[in-house]
């Protein structure tokens, strides 16, 4: 039961331009989003969240939008950078729980 | 602060033998959380443990099972292995005294059943 999905495997992009990465869910009771970063041969690493009650998030280059109606979340980062090249893990979880549900991921690459 | 130490890194075992990974949560962490990821799979839940007690399980087989010491430390171990327990297995730390969620995962066990 894949309730939080990442539909693209992968993005390239360019050094400098706006990387999008997409993720749906399926349980509307879902009330706090996650990204995580893996680097190879690393765990994954907390990057930006949201709670259920905004729409938007953000840090620095990067910038979380959630669509509540749609049960769709981004991450934007801008601009992208070579150093973001990683896989980006989106995820899912219920207020102060910690069974989290997470999509397959995005690979993202960013050439310079 | 030392972050969330998973021993060993790696391994290789065969079909039918058992294993044990160990986690060593950040200190003053109580929640060990644990997660299987394979590849086009991304990470799935096993089980939370808080407190020496598990709280949430994830849709595994009774072949995975866990436990906490008083010390937070975590075990988890897979009984009669099969080819497709080959996977990273991530461990995860939360103070669960804030809103965010935020886990801090392990470098992970990589285990391959031959």
């Amino acid at each position: 039961d894949q309730q939080v999905k990442q539909n693209s495997p992968s993005l390239s992009v360019q050094e400098g331009r706006i990387s999008i990465l997409n993720c749906d869910y399926t349980n509307s009771m879902f009330d706090y989003f996650l990204w995580y970063k893996k680097y190879p041969a690393e765990g994954p690493t907390f990057l930006i969240s949201i709670s259920s009650i905004k729409d938007k998030n953000e840090d620095g280059r990067f910038t979380v939008f959630l669509n509540k109606s749609a049960k769709h979340l981004s991450l934007h980062i801008v601009p992208s950078q070579p150093g973001d090249s990683a896989v980006y893990f989106c995820a899912a979880s219920f207020y102060n729980n910690n069974d989290m549900r997470f999509g397959a991921g995005t690979r993202l690459t960013v050439k310079p | 602060k030392a972050g969330v130490t998973q021993t060993p890194r790696y391994l290789i075992k065969t079909r039918g033998q058992q294993v044990t990974l160990s986690c060593s949560p950040i200190s003053g962490h109580r929640s060990v959380s644990w997660y299987q990821q394979t590849p086009g799979q991304g990470l799935q839940f096993l089980f939370e443990y808080f407190s020496e007690t598990q709280r949430n399980k994830g849709n595994f087989p009774g072949r995975f099972s866990g436990r906490q010491f008083s010390n937070s430390r975590s075990e988890m171990n897979v009984s009669t292995l099969e080819l497709g327990d080959s996977a990273l297995y991530l461990c995860a730390s939360s103070s669960r005294t804030g809103l965010t969620g935020e886990l801090f995962f392990g470098e992970g066990s990589r285990l391959t059943v031959l």
